[in-house]
């Protein structure tokens, strides 16, 4: 168990750039979780797969926000032209598929974005 | 609405104190499930703890102890004898069971504990 990797670990960018990140899950968990954090913030819900499938995305999900998972394992969230606002730590999460969906989230370090 | 409130923002104990981070959730379900994590300074949350709303019973690990209050709806967390290593955000979150079953979480604003030596 090499637990959830995240790339980078930090990115900085001028505004109405285009980011990528990465993550790379718990090898044998099919769920895949991405959570924004706000500093002084909780993490909030931002998309879910199951395998391959993106089954749930959240509001603040915005049309500049994609995410994929192509093969069922990587993952990859893109921001095209990034605001201000979306400075924040982006985290990504794994879990198991059994167990209804109860079972805990295992969190990777985080990419910290600054858009300048 | 789902919700997670953790009323205290931060703490400050001194090492061998004990220390209780509460949480207050809302929920229109009767199934749901409550998590704690930890989150250093490293910046991973770590996962500490799971309970569903069928179980009540108070659960005890090593220092740490959760005190689970459905009349009150409250999830509250202990810290026996503190120590430096226990400083880092802790956050309380929710996860219910609906039609999407996705597993996602909702999480309280954290509170950020610091133990001084």
């Amino acid at each position: 168990d090499t637990g959830v990797s995240q790339n980078p670990r930090h990115k900085i960018t001028k505004r109405g750039q285009n980011v990528t990140f990465r993550c790379d899950p718990i090898s044998e968990h099919n769920r895949l979780y991405w959570y924004r954090q706000t500093l002084g913030q909780g993490p909030e819900f931002l998309t879910y797969f199951q395998n391959e499938a993106q089954l749930e995305k959240s509001r603040l999900l915005s049309d500049r926000f994609s995410a994929e998972r192509p093969k069922g394992s990587f993952s990859t969230l893109e921001i095209q032209r990034t605001e201000q606002g979306d400075s924040a730590m982006y985290l990504c999460a794994s879990s198991p598929g059994g167990g209804g969906g109860n079972s805990p989230l295992h969190f990777g370090n985080g990419t910290r974005l600054t858009v300048t | 609405a789902q919700k997670v409130t953790q009323a205290q923002t931060e703490i400050s104990v001194v090492e061998k104190e004990d220390v209780t981070l509460d949480c207050v959730y809302e929920t229109r379900d009767t199934t749901y499930y409550l998590f704690w994590y930890k989150q250093p300074p490293s910046g991973e949350l770590v996962f500490l703890i799971r309970r569903n709303s069928f179980d009540e019973q108070n659960e005890i690990s090593g220092r740490y102890s959760w005190n689970f209050q459905k009349s009150t709806s409250s999830f509250n967390f202990t810290i026996t004898a503190s120590q430096v290593v226990d400083s880092a955000v802790y956050f309380c979150a929710l996860k219910e069971p609906g039609s999407s079953n996705t597993g996602k979480l909702i999480f309280g604003q954290g509170t950020t504990l610091q133990v001084k030596p």
